[in-house]
């Protein structure tokens, strides 16, 4: 089942800070996270393995619930770089493959 | 530094007519995948396969099939392409881990408009 992200899309201005949400309504056992700039290939930001762990890079973060099923991806004084859209992926238990939300569209203006 | 490459970027094709997509990865990857992206809809499983000549159905195989014969290759078809497979196409590949850490790597994306 596919998870949910919330918001379906965002508008900041550079420097303000975004909050991604992904929620399952089954168990997580990890979670992705990719980003898709416009007319790019997906690309791998960062994995979360077991509920509590919380990972960075730069100045984006992201969370794992595992008891709320649920991930947080954070944009801190977001770069118009960060423009794209954001997906999360959840494994699909007993078989190697992600399924996908549906995307956050993030776009930064200056 | 790892490499999904797709066989082309955009393609018109006619109702009918039967469309191969090309995938084709350098990582030795065993697992190749097909996604269709569409607005809202994100990105959605066509066909995955896990290894040469073995494939599994995704969440909306219907009117396609696939075709892995080599490692590194892995084709998308459309037997008889319809204007509602209008769309772009992902290819991407990932190596068996373990624990839900199989990060996935993908092409730049084939977009399809059937005319």
């Amino acid at each position: 089942q596919q998870p949910v992200q919330s918001p379906q899309a965002v508008i900041l201005r550079e420097g303000e800070d975004a909050v991604i949400n992904c929620s399952s309504s089954k168990a997580l056992y990890s979670v992705h996270w990719y980003r898709q700039k416009h007319g790019e290939a997906p690309v791998f930001l960062m994995i979360l393995l077991k509920g509590g762990e919380q990972k960075g890079h730069e100045k984006i973060s992201a969370s794992f619930n595992e008891k709320k099923q649920q991930s947080s991806l954070y944009l801190t004084a977001s770069q118009l770089s960060y423009s794209g859209t954001y997906f999360c992926g959840t494994p699909d238990q007993g078989a190697q493959k992600l399924v996908f939300g549906q995307g956050t569209r993030l776009t930064i203006n200056p | 530094d790892v490499k999904v490459t797709q066989s082309s970027r955009y393609l018109v094709k006619r109702t009918g007519e039967k469309v191969f997509l090309e995938c084709v990865q350098d990582m030795d990857h065993e697992n190749m995948f097909w996604y269709r992206q569409d607005p809202g809809l994100g990105l959605r499983l066509i066909y995955f396969s896990y290894d040469v000549k073995m494939k599994e159905k995704g969440d909306i195989p219907e009117g396609y099939s696939v075709s892995r014969e080599k490692k590194e290759r892995f084709s998308l078809i459309l037997e008889s392409a319809s204007t509602n497979q209008t769309s772009m196409y992902l290819c991407a590949s990932s190596d068996p881990g373990t624990g839900g850490d199989e990060t996935q790597y993908f092409g730049p994306g084939t977009r399809l408009l059937v005319l």
